[in-house]
């Protein structure tokens, strides 16, 4: 079983379309975040979920839309893409109070033409 | 920016030689981990070292933590082809939930 699972892997779109990505993990972790990597691989925090209340929202156009319906689900929307949405968007979790290690997911290259 | 620094950027070696590479930050941490990142896949943590503690081993990995010099450096002893990927340090800022990445280092180990 995967731990921590995005879908979809990959996802091209138009300019200007809205698209979702879904984030789920098994392991019972209460918080949640999506980072950015961009094509020079820097890894950027945008947002973290911890029991389903946004606990950080770093400086991410409001066209980032974060929902977490349930502590397992954290789902990115995005909307009106842009050509410089295109990166790969990883979903992650952890067991809060803890500070240890990260989960990942696989990661979803999204590629905006 | 918040984001550390690692050198080098990339790194480029013989298998069974050791690599190093480098990590400075600039906040106030909680503690210090690295991931290894192979191409297409996501991040795995490797070892974490918390701030009051200096080195750590984890079989051929070796982690050193100077907080003074906000800085760390990550060891792998008699390399493998099969550790070829890309690394990167994050920092827990104190206070915070916030995981900070550095720049990452691409380790190549030729056959």
């Amino acid at each position: 079983d995967t731990a921590v699972s995005q879908t979809p892997k990959y996802l091209v779109t138009q300019m200007g379309n809205d698209k979702s990505i879904k984030c789920e993990q098994n392991l019972g972790h209460d918080t949640m975040y999506w980072y950015k990597q961009d094509s020079k691989k820097f890894l950027k925090i945008m947002f973290s979920y911890n029991n389903k209340e946004l606990i950080i929202n770093e400086t991410v156009p409001n066209r980032f839309s974060p929902k977490s319906p349930d502590k397992a689900h954290l789902n990115l929307h995005i909307n009106s893409l842009e050509l410089g949405d295109s990166a790969v968007y990883f979903c992650a979790s952890s067991q809060t109070g803890r500070l240890e290690k990260l989960f990942f997911g696989s990661g979803t290259q999204l590629s905006v033409l | 920016s918040q984001q550390g620094e690692e050198d080098p950027q990339a790194l480029s070696i013989q298998e069974g030689e050791n690599a190093t590479m480098n990590c400075s930050y600039k906040a106030s941490i909680n503690n210090l981990q690295w991931y290894r990142q192979n191409s297409g896949r996501g991040l795995v943590h490797l070892i974490l070292i918390r701030s009051n503690e200096r080195e750590k081993h984890s079989g051929r990995l070796r982690v050193t933590l100077d907080t003074s010099k906000k800085s760390s450096s990550l060891l792998i002893t008699a390399s493998r082809a099969a550790d070829t990927a890309s690394y990167f340090c994050a920092t827990v800022l104190s206070g915070t939930y916030k995981y900070i990445f550095g720049t990452g280092t691409r380790l190549k180990v030729l056959a």
